[in-house]
């Protein structure tokens, strides 16, 4: 069965430092990874994905991930984070074959300080 | 494009009471599914359809039935409703086995009494 890890709860950082938010999966086969994002009262809106090619991702909003396959890990970064990536960020993955679902991470909220 | 149409947008029920939970998507997408969103516990598949007249259970399907008549349309109901379903619950439709990712409907905030 397919799983995805987000160990931590919430994670803070201040306005114009770098941004981390980890991720770590296990799964059969090659992996569809995704990061979505969730404002208070809102749906999830798709951030980036990986599927095949460069382990570098760049993806919406100036968000970008790194598939690392040793470490199953698909941690979502930012250079310089801002007020507004104050959210909470789920971490997804679906198995190559079989029920095309996400599996969902159980979310990290990100607070930014001014 | 609309993309994926939940309604309603919030809905209170008694318990035992019985709804239904719409999702509409104009994309043609072959793939739709219904997610729970609780506390802490992310979102978990509740059932899911690859196409038109093909359903199947997902993590946590019980007291919940589908039906997908055709590609557009994919309700969810609830038959009788426990405080335990108290959620919010999302539709998702995704084409060419997810490839292209995942698009999200706006969700339904349901509270059980």
């Amino acid at each position: 069965a397919q799983s995805v890890a987000q160990p931590e709860d919430q994670v803070n950082v201040a306005e114009g430092n770098p941004l981390t938010v980890k991720c770590t999966y296990s799964v059969s086969g090659n992996p569809y990874l995704f990061w979505y994002v969730q404002y208070p009262n809102r749906g999830l809106q798709f951030l980036l994905k990986y599927i095949t090619g460069d382990n570098l991702v760049k993806g919406s909003y100036g968000f970008e991930a790194e598939f690392n396959k040793s470490q199953t890990s698909f941690h979502l970064k930012k250079p310089s984070a801002l007020v507004s990536d104050s959210a909470l960020y789920f971490c997804a993955v679906r198995a190559p074959t079989g029920r095309r679902a996400l599996t969902f991470g159980s979310g990290t909220r990100l607070q930014v300080q001014p | 494009n609309a993309g994926v149409t939940q309604t309603p947008k919030f809905q209170v029920l008694k318990t035992g009471q019985s709804m239904t939970l719409q999702c509409a998507q104009d994309m043609n997408h072959e793939y739709m599914s219904w997610y729970r969103q609780d506390p802490g516990m992310g979102l978990r598949l509740i059932h899911y359809s690859v196409g038109a007249g093909i359903t199947d259970q997902g993590e946590v399907p019980n007291g919940y039935n589908v039906s997908r008549s055709t590609t557009e349309d994919f309700p969810l109901r609830l038959l009788s409703a426990a405080p335990s379903q108290t959620s919010v619950y999302f539709c998702a439709s995704s084409q060419g086995g997810g490839r292209y990712g995942y698009t999200f409907g706006s969700g339904t905030r349901l509270t059980v009494v």
